[in-house]
């Protein structure tokens, strides 16, 4: 399995509250993106990056942020957590060279209270 | 943006048994269709994947097909065993630029002994 890890893997927070998911891969590569996912709804594109610092926007954006500083590391902020964002969020890896084929990590299940 | 949708929804099929998971795309420039496997509470992990240069690839007991004029593709499981039992995601992306994938929403099979 492609080196990627979640953290945390379980989190229970309070509407309003601000929550920081981080994805850790050791594959050193380029695209990282964050998607969530919901019954009846496949998984939906959050944000994505191409690079350190190089990020744009997904299909479901809006009141999620994110940061690239280093290769390895990509982190998605809720600043102000509703309950509609209680969802399981995986972050996915892929290859520059080789083609879209995306690995994802074991998701963050996240519930807002 | 891409439109990906699947059917059916849920599949039940008994033991040795084939089964069909459908999907269409709206984007003519997807050129890329991978099939995700999700067992419960696990990743989604890639089974096989399909570029739009060929129209069938097979890998054991599992096949693709696709069909560009009509802009759908499907995915078959022959022989199935009940280890086949998860949710199928179809996906689609242009294999160039941002390669974000467009997952359709789903496919429960389950596979009765």
């Amino acid at each position: 399995d492609a080196g990627i890890t979640q953290s945390p893997r379980h989190k229970v927070t309070e509407t309003g509250t601000p929550v920081t998911l981080r994805c850790h891969q050791t594959e050193n590569h380029r695209y990282m993106y964050w998607y969530r996912q919901d019954p009846g709804h496949g998984l939906r594109l959050i944000h994505y990056s191409y690079g350190v610092k190089d990020t744009d926007k997904g299909e479901v954006s809006d009141g999620y942020s994110v940061s690239r500083s280093k290769t390895e590391d990509f982190l998605l902020t809720l600043e102000s957590a509703t309950s509609s964002q209680t969802s399981v969020y995986f972050c996915a890896i892929s290859e520059s060279l080789v083609g879209p084929a995306q690995h994802f990590g074991d998701g963050t299940r996240l519930s807002i209270l | 943006g891409e439109n990906v949708e699947q059917h059916p929804s849920t599949l039940s099929v008994q033991e040795g048994d084939s089964a069909v998971i459908k999907c269409t795309y709206s984007d003519s420039a997807s050129n890329y269709f991978p099939w995700y496997k999700q067992e419960l509470g696990k990743r989604p992990q890639l089974i096989i994947d399909i570029r739009s240069n060929v129209g069938e690839k097979k890998d054991q007991r599992i096949a693709v097909t696709l069909n560009k004029t009509a802009k759908h593709f499907s995915l078959h499981i022959t022989e199935t065993q009940p280890e086949d039992s998860a949710v199928y995601f179809c996906a689609a992306s242009i294999s160039t630029g941002r390669r974000a994938l467009t997952f359709g929403s789903g496919t429960r099979l389950q596979v009765q002994p």
